[in-house]
């Protein structure tokens, strides 16, 4: 089974919406950590934020939020206030507690429309 | 800027080549990973090293290879270079060898084209 989903291949969004991005994942450890990172067209790899499985409150970072859902195992990467350099492929990641490898998802690419 | 650097950014060489892509990762990060991100497979983990041994092994195909230097520097090495590694390799790192919130810092990878 994949250890991280995202359902959504491609999303648009217009400028100063908020846009939710999908990431469900499948883990049978208690500890685990769940990243989302931004990939612009440049081809870099951007860490945005981290959840961890015993945070209490959902994580945020600026104009990103992390809607996590422990019992439907589900990490959605809500973005607010979209903006054009928001337009990216945004990838979901876990780390287990048990183990060093982090699984990542297919992505989601995201186009912000003017 | 992650602080993780890898050289060359682009690559050109022909089928049967080798080729050695190198990283450094960010001061005082133990951890290195590698990666392969091709069109149609996502981003596939490699290999891990943690101060200089072996760690974890993902989808590394035998003809691939890396090691960690005391420097803590990184090498993948490919070898016998089929079109199909064509791909966006990325090292990245991190400061743990394990935890979960032990995040890793991409560097800008190395663009490999096999002709």
């Amino acid at each position: 089974a994949q250890k991280i989903t995202q359902t959504q291949p491609g999303m648009f969004v217009q400028e100063k919406e908020a846009v939710t991005l999908d990431c469900t994942y499948d883990t049978s450890d208690q500890s685990y950590g769940l990243f989302w990172y931004k990939q612009p067209s440049s081809g870099e790899m951007i860490f945005l934020i981290y959840q961890g499985s015993y945070d209490e409150q959902n994580a945020t970072e600026g104009r990103y939020s992390l809607n996590f859902q422990k019992a439907r195992k589900s990490a959605n990467l809500v973005i607010s206030a979209s903006q054009l350099g928001d337009s990216a492929m945004y990838f979901c990641a876990m780390r287990e507690g048990t183990g060093n490898q982090f699984y990542f998802g297919t992505g989601t690419s995201l186009t912000v429309i003017p | 800027d992650s602080g993780v650097t890898q050289t060359p950014k682009h690559l050109i060489t022909a089928t049967g080549q080798r080729v050695t892509l190198r990283c450094s990762p960010r001061s005082g990060d133990l951890s290195v990973y590698w990666y392969q991100q091709s069109l149609d497979q996502g981003l596939q983990f490699l290999i891990q090293y943690y101060n200089g041994e072996e760690r974890a092994k993902g989808n590394i195909l035998e003809r691939f290879s890396a090691q960690q230097f005391p420097d803590l520097h990184s090498e993948l090495n490919l070898s016998s270079l089929e079109l199909g590694d064509s791909a966006l390799y990325f090292c990245a790192s991190s400061p743990r060898l394990a935890g979960v919130k032990n995040e890793q810092f991409f560097g800008p990878g190395t663009r490999l084209t096999v002709l």
